[in-house]
């Protein structure tokens, strides 16, 4: 059974720093993996979608590297802004056919002007 | 194309009611997938349906059901309601084994 793992579960820092989330996952036998944001009281709006055979995934200010032997993923978002405030969820598909994901905890972060 | 969309948005139901939640997806996406998000258990998922059967279903009790119709378009529903049934219902469309995409969600209160 595949389990995900965020750490830290928050997270404060100023702003223009550059922010560093981590996700971790017990089975590397991976189809992908997708990084999710979260407002408060919202949906989740779709972030990165890394495929197995990808090392990492580039969009504007954020970069997500997945490293499926260390069961690891990494979202890095530079320059951070105050807008950048949410909760970010990893989240990885099971190996039975089908969209059923298992999500980490989520980090959730506060970045302060 | 127009998102995933989710209605009611908010609902307020009473002990041993039941309700019906509605998902409709991206057009021309033909899997939708459920998912109960409460604080205290995250974010977990309650079952997929695919071309209008059912393809995944995670570890809930028979008070979870849901339906898929011709149109891709799904609901849920939820029988003699608990207060533990208090959560976000959050529904996800997919063309396939692909990325997912969330609509806004249901806000569900059980007093």
């Amino acid at each position: 059974k595949q389990e995900v793992t965020q750490i830290p579960a928050a997270l404060s820092v100023p702003e223009g720093e550059n922010l560093v989330l981590n996700c971790s996952f017990t089975d590397s036998a991976i189809y992908n993996l997708q990084w999710f944001r979260q407002d408060p009281g919202k949906g989740l709006t779709s972030l990165l979608l890394i495929q197995s055979s990808q090392r990492e995934q580039t969009s504007g200010r954020l970069n997500a590297s997945l490293d499926k032997s260390s069961g690891r993923s990494t979202l890095y978002i530079a320059a951070s802004q105050p807008g950048d405030s949410a909760t970010y969820l990893c989240a990885l598909p099971g190996k039975a056919a089908g969209n059923k994901l298992t999500f980490g905890g989520g980090t959730r972060v506060l970045v302060k002007p | 194309k127009a998102g995933v969309t989710q209605t009611p948005r908010y609902l307020i139901k009473t002990r041993g009611q039941q309700v019906t939640l509605s998902c409709s997806p991206i057009s021309g996406h033909r899997s939708v997938s459920w998912y109960q998000q409460t604080p205290g258990q995250g974010l977990q998922f309650l079952f997929e349906y695919f071309s209008e059967t059912q393809r995944n279903k995670g570890n809930f009790p028979g008070r979870f059901s849901g339906r898929q119709f011709s149109n891709s378009r799904s609901e849920m529903n939820v029988s003699t309601l608990e207060l533990g049934d208090s959560a976000l219902y959050l529904c996800a469309s997919s063309p396939d084994i692909y990325e997912q995409y969330f609509g806004p969600g249901t806000r569900l209160t059980v007093t």
